[in-house]
């Protein structure tokens, strides 16, 4: 079955432990991305990356890392947690990166930094 | 950053109504719009990618368009019905040269409940 998979998908942490949330699609795909998902803010784009090794910042990548060393898997990286990174995360993937292709989203993970 | 905006913000129909929304974005540097429906306790899910001005796009009992001059993209359903409950997200990418592409910003999508 076509899937993208996040683990965990519930997280409760307190501030400064670094955690990783792990991100892995099963569809050959190029592209994949995470969002982070806040009350009234909708979705917000943390980081993408448009193939193994080629990563870009979004419009909210403070306090993130990400790494893309196989096309499968595109991992975030928390180093330092702060509560305001509290959130639902939502990792992404289309076949290309061009913007015209549709996204496939993982169930998502759910933050609590304490 | 991109200002994506979509209205109304939340919408309450009875069976049957029809409907429409609204997503507006910046015009210039404009390569694509997406429209996503996300069900509560689920991830979203896409209904429709447009790159052309006057795009228009139906799945079942809906449909969108796309404006590229104006900066606006409408998606209507025909006879709401419960299930079509949802938040319905618009989310635009821009064509800015590089990697580009790969941004996506969303507008804070409108909450569709449809009463039986």
């Amino acid at each position: 079955e076509a899937q993208v998979t996040q683990n965990p998908r519930y997280l409760i942490t307190v501030t400064g432990k670094k955690l990783t949330v792990t991100c892995s699609q099963n569809m050959n795909h190029e592209y994949m991305s995470w969002y982070r998902q806040d009350p009234g803010l909708g979705l917000r784009q943390i980081y993408y990356s448009m193939n193994v090794e080629v990563t870009d910042k979004g419009d909210v990548p403070e306090g993130y890392k990400v790494s893309r060393k196989e096309k499968r898997n595109f991992p975030l990286i928390l180093e330092s947690p702060s509560p305001n990174q509290t959130s639902l995360y939502f990792c992404a993937s289309s076949l290309y990166g061009q913007g015209g292709n549709i996204q496939y989203f993982g169930a998502g993970t759910r933050l609590s930094v304490l | 950053i991109l200002n994506v905006e979509q209205s109304p913000q939340s919408l309450h129909v009875q069976e049957g109504d029809s409907t429409n929304f609204t997503c507006s974005f910046p015009s210039s540097n404009f390569y694509a719009l997406h429209w996503y429906r996300w069900e509560t306790a689920k991830s979203p899910e896409a209904l429709f990618v447009m790159t052309l001005n006057g795009d228009e796009k139906k799945k079942g009992r809906i449909s969108a368009t796309l404006n590229t001059k104006e900066g606006y993209s409408y998606l209507y359903i025909k006879g709401s019905q419960p299930e079509d409950s949802a938040t319905y997200l618009c989310a635009s990418t821009p064509n800015a040269g590089g990697t580009s592409y790969g941004k996506l910003t969303f507008g804070q999508g409108t909450i569709l409940t449809v009463h039986p």
